[in-house]
């Protein structure tokens, strides 16, 4: 079970925009900044598309944006591409000096 | 170019240890911590370990508390993740990534661990 809670799949026609959430606690997500969202692909490692909730690092095009409400960030892929399909996994520091994952989400593009 | 090369992996039998190392290149270890994550078989991201860049602290996950410790060769610039008392339930890739803005920026290309009899 992991501490941050995503839904498993979302998915969204080319072009389409799609939302995936994660939820956490005041210990993490609502307590800090520092959410972070990662973009894998099979049998590859993961690529940092947001960080510290709503910025992209060099690169990242800027169909991909993040925010933050209380307990729960979002990452937004807007204008959807065929690769834009992966897993996608949100990410928090928390208190206690630890970080922690959410369970990913699956996209696919219809 | 920043770049992490993880390696190590094998496979041990439960109750083992193994040693897992990460060479950076593109930046210097003693101005950058270090993470180590880990995605066990067909499941999701774990964070489990983090050694600050001046090296006088480190932080992990409650799973491998106790069993996990870190190393550094500053002068050929690598992390070493050791881990003792392996258990099935560790068995895994395990990622290397640079800290940067409280995530986890350039990652290791993965080095797969199995702990099995």
């Amino acid at each position: 079970q992991s501490a941050l809670t995503q839904p498993p799949s979302a998915s969204g026609s080319p072009g389409q925009s799609v939302a995936i959430s994660c939820t956490g606690s005041s210990s993490d997500v609502g307590g800090y900044n520092h959410v972070s969202w990662y973009q894998q692909y099979p049998g590859k490692a993961p690529k940092r598309v947001i960080y510290e909730v709503t910025k992209r690092p060099s690169g990242v095009p800027d169909r991909f944006s993040g925010s933050k409400s209380g307990n729960t960030a979002s990452l937004t892929v807007s204008g959807l591409q065929a690769d834009d399909e992966a897993d996608y996994y949100c990410s928090s520091y928390a208190a206690g000096d630890k970080w922690v994952f959410g369970g990913g989400t699956k996209l696919t593009v219809l | 170019q920043v770049q992490l090369v993880d390696s190590g992996g094998g496979v041990v039998q439960p109750g083992g240890s193994l040693s897992l190392s990460c060479a950076a290149s593109g930046f210097s270890l003693s101005r950058s911590g270090i993470h180590w994550v880990r995605q066990a078989p067909g499941k999701g991201l774990e964070w489990v370990a983090y050694i600050l860049s001046d090296g006088r602290k480190e932080f992990f996950g409650d799973s491998v508390k106790g069993r996990f410790t870190f190393s550094r060769d500053l002068s050929k610039n690598i992390v070493n993740l050791h881990m003792i008392s392996l258990r099935v339930e560790d068995t895994a890739v395990y990622y290397c990534a640079k800290d940067w803005e409280w995530g986890f920026d350039s990652w290791g290309q993965g080095t797969p661990v199995t702990v099995s009899s």
